[in-house]
């Protein structure tokens, strides 16, 4: 059972414009979000975080929205750029879980010139 | 410094066959996750090693799958009798191993497992 899920396998977004990747789940004792991107043939890498105490983080043209009571956050990319192009997938843990993270299936940006 | 790295990159084999997945965490991490991606899935943890402590082998998906980590460090993951199911995008990760849900985790590049 999917306890991350990111139901938009695909987006696409030009230049310059506001990119929106949202993520959904589903355990409400999930208290730390991550957002990782992946590029083709490399391992994911950390983008940002959330911890559920806070509603928002931003870094640089990132931001990430948490809204517990409807459990979802999304992320934010403003002003998009071609090399944003990625898939990114969002993440979840939790204090009492196992010692690991619980990923979305991803969403590929494509970022058009 | 050097990152995570993993070997081999790809690996084909036939099924009924063994297989063995390497991994080097990042010098100083204590924690080292194994997880996988297969087509269409998000990445799917499988175990997770922590120290000196018992590994959370909780996300294995049958008693195929087994791992170690020697000496803290270099960890492999066994697949026994491979089947077609098992190919998948096998990613290692390492963290510093505080607060093991809240750390980033540092990916490897991943090995491309096809089982024929």
């Amino acid at each position: 059972d999917q306890q991350v899920k990111q139901n938009s396998p695909s987006l696409s977004v030009q230049e310059g414009r506001i990119s929106i990747l949202n993520c959904d789940y589903t355990n409400s004792m999930f208290d730390y979000f991550l957002w990782y991107k992946k590029y083709p043939a490399e391992g994911p890498t950390f983008l940002i975080s959330i911890s559920s105490i806070k509603d928002k983080n931003e870094d640089g043209r990132f931001t990430v929205f948490l809204n517990k009571s409807a459990k979802h956050l999304s992320l934010h990319i403003v002003p998009s750029q071609p090399g944003d192009s990625a898939v990114y997938f969002c993440a979840a843990s939790s204090p009492t879980g196992a010692n690991n993270l619980f990923f979305g299936t991803g969403t590929r940006l494509t970022v058009i010139p | 410094g050097a990152g995570v790295s993993q070997s081999p990159s790809n690996k084909v084999t036939e099924k009924g066959k063994d297989v063995e997945l390497r991994c080097d965490p990042i010098s100083g991490h204590t924690a080292l996750y194994w997880y996988r991606q297969s087509l269409g899935q998000g990445l799917e943890f499988l175990i997770y090693f922590q120290g000196n402590s018992a590994p959370d082998k909780s996300g294995l998906p049958s008693d195929r799958f087994s791992a170690e980590r020697t000496g803290g460090s270099v960890s492999t993951l066994t697949i026994q009798r491979t089947q077609q199911e098992d190919s998948a995008v096998y990613l290692c990760a390492s963290s510093l191993g505080g607060l093991a849900g809240a750390e980033t985790q540092y990916f490897g590049p991943g090995t491309r497992l096809l089982v024929l």
